[in-house]
């Protein structure tokens, strides 16, 4: 079946230890997007890409940056992570070309603990 | 800037109809959605109104759109406890999402 991936699932770091997690989508979808979500609070989109194109959310921290390289694969680093870094981060993708650029199809999330 | 607001909980009886309501502000999204989250889980797409749209059914689920009050519901018929989860509207914003903060459905057998 066609899907969203995320891996791993949960991810444990220390404080200051720079962690990447992973998202791979086997839709073809060339829109790909980082949500980062805490507990009881709405989603908050961190970052997308357009095809190659990044776009960084203007409140995004610089302590989160992601790659793409290639359509099936994105990554989160998270350079420096703080305690209020601790959240469930949810990787999403969806295709250009339809009306429905919104319908987007999420992965499982990665929970990261900061300890 | 945008922003998507909806009651925190809502407990209902199985059998039961559930209402979920959600206010937004952008009056130029196309397209608002429902998205359902069950524990564990990632956000998974229940259904989609256009914004010229009242009403859309799809099975149990009815949607209803008052775009005068940028008002949206989602009605649930015959709840089942399978429903329980958080329930998330999003209006579209450019090519991006904006969600509220959810509403925990409890249905209570």
């Amino acid at each position: 079946d066609a899907m969203v991936i995320q891996n791993p699932r949960y991810q444990v770091t220390q404080f200051g230890k720079p962690v990447t997690l992973s998202c791979s989508q086997t839709l073809n979808h060339n829109v790909m997007y980082w949500y980062q979500q805490k507990s009881s609070q709405a989603p908050k989109l961190l970052f997308h890409y357009y095809d190659k194109d990044f776009n960084n959310e203007a409140d995004t921290p610089d302590n989160f940056q992601s790659r793409r390289p290639n359509t099936s694969f994105c990554f989160l680093d998270i350079r420096s992570p703080g305690l209020g870094d601790a959240a469930m981060y949810l990787c999403a993708t969806s295709r250009e070309g339809t009306r429905m650029i919104h319908e987007q199809y999420f992965g499982p999330g990665t929970r990261l603990t900061v300890t | 800037g945008e922003d998507v607001e909806q009651s925190l909980f809502l407990s209902v009886r199985e059998g039961d109809s559930s209402v979920i309501n959600c206010t937004y502000t952008d009056s130029s999204s196309t397209y608002l959605y429902w998205y359902k989250q069950e524990p564990g889980a990632g956000l998974q797409l229940l259904t989609y109104i256009f914004s010229n749209m009242d009403m859309k059914q799809d099975q149990r689920l009815t949607v209803l759109l008052n775009k005068k009050d940028k008002h949206l519901s989602l009605r649930i018929a015959d709840t089942q406890t399978g429903d329980s989860a958080i329930y998330f509207c999003a209006e579209s914003s450019g090519n991006k999402l904006v969600f509220g903060a959810g509403t925990i459905l409890r249905v209570k057998s």
